[in-house]
């Protein structure tokens, strides 16, 4: 079973400049999570798609990140315009149904503002 | 708000040997899930463990086991017989009952010495 994709692994980009990444989830998980793991800390979700509906982003920035799910099952989370605060990596999860199942990661995005 | 603690932010272990590492929680609720995640370098977040607050029977995989300690607010995770591919950062992570958002520790990068 092939597990969470994503890609870019890293990317490198100028405070105030775009960017965009993408999370392939696990073939039929219908909920996927977007988490933001800073250097020396853990995990933190910003966002939680249950297939194509937002469940939770109350922790998204909003004004600058933005996430979709067309279809519900790939997603892209951008940012725009980025900042030095942003330097992170983004990983994406995935599981079955919601509540109770487990989540698988994926391998994550090395983001780094300069 | 549910905090998750680590207080060893570094811990070594001799190849074969036993290691112990901690994590204490922060809640108010009854019902919840405790996990301790592996994350080596190349970044995939992979389950270890999983402990539902219900069940006074702490979990066992193989090599791995965990002491929870509901009224203490614990749940720290032995290795046995530890091996050189141990070695990883290992984070703690709590989710309530009826919701999504699992909330992270700050990790402990355990090193396994040959």
């Amino acid at each position: 079973e092939a597990g969470v994709a994503q890609s870019p692994r890293y990317k490198i980009i100028e405070k105030r400049q775009s960017v965009a990444f993408w999370c392939n989830p696990i073939s039929g998980h219908a909920t996927l999570y977007w988490y933001q793991q800073i250097l020396g800390q853990g995990p933190k979700l910003l966002i939680q798609f249950q297939n194509n509906g937002v469940v939770d982003d109350s922790q998204l920035p909003k004004d600058r990140f933005s996430a979709e799910r067309l279809k519900g099952v790939d997603s892209t989370l951008k940012i725009q315009p980025a900042k030095l605060e942003d330097s992170a990596v983004y990983l994406c999860a995935s599981s079955l149904v919601g509540i109770g199942d487990t989540q698988y990661f994926g391998p994550g995005t090395r983001l780094t503002v300069l | 708000a549910q905090t998750v603690t680590q207080s060893q932010p570094e811990m070594s272990v001799q190849e074969a040997e036993t290691v112990t590492l901690s994590c204490t929680y922060d809640t108010s609720e009854s019902d919840y899930y405790l996990f301790w995640y592996k994350q080596p370098p190349s970044r995939q977040m992979i389950l270890v463990i999983r402990q539902e607050a219900y069940k006074q029977q702490n979990a066992t995989e193989n090599r791995f086991s965990v002491n929870f300690q509901k009224a203490a607010k614990s749940f720290s995770l032995k290795i046995s017989d530890s091996q050189l591919g141990d070695a990883a950062m290992y984070f703690c992570a709590y989710r309530r009952e009826g919701n999504n958002d699992m909330r992270f520790g700050a990790g402990t990068r355990l090193t396994v010495k040959p």
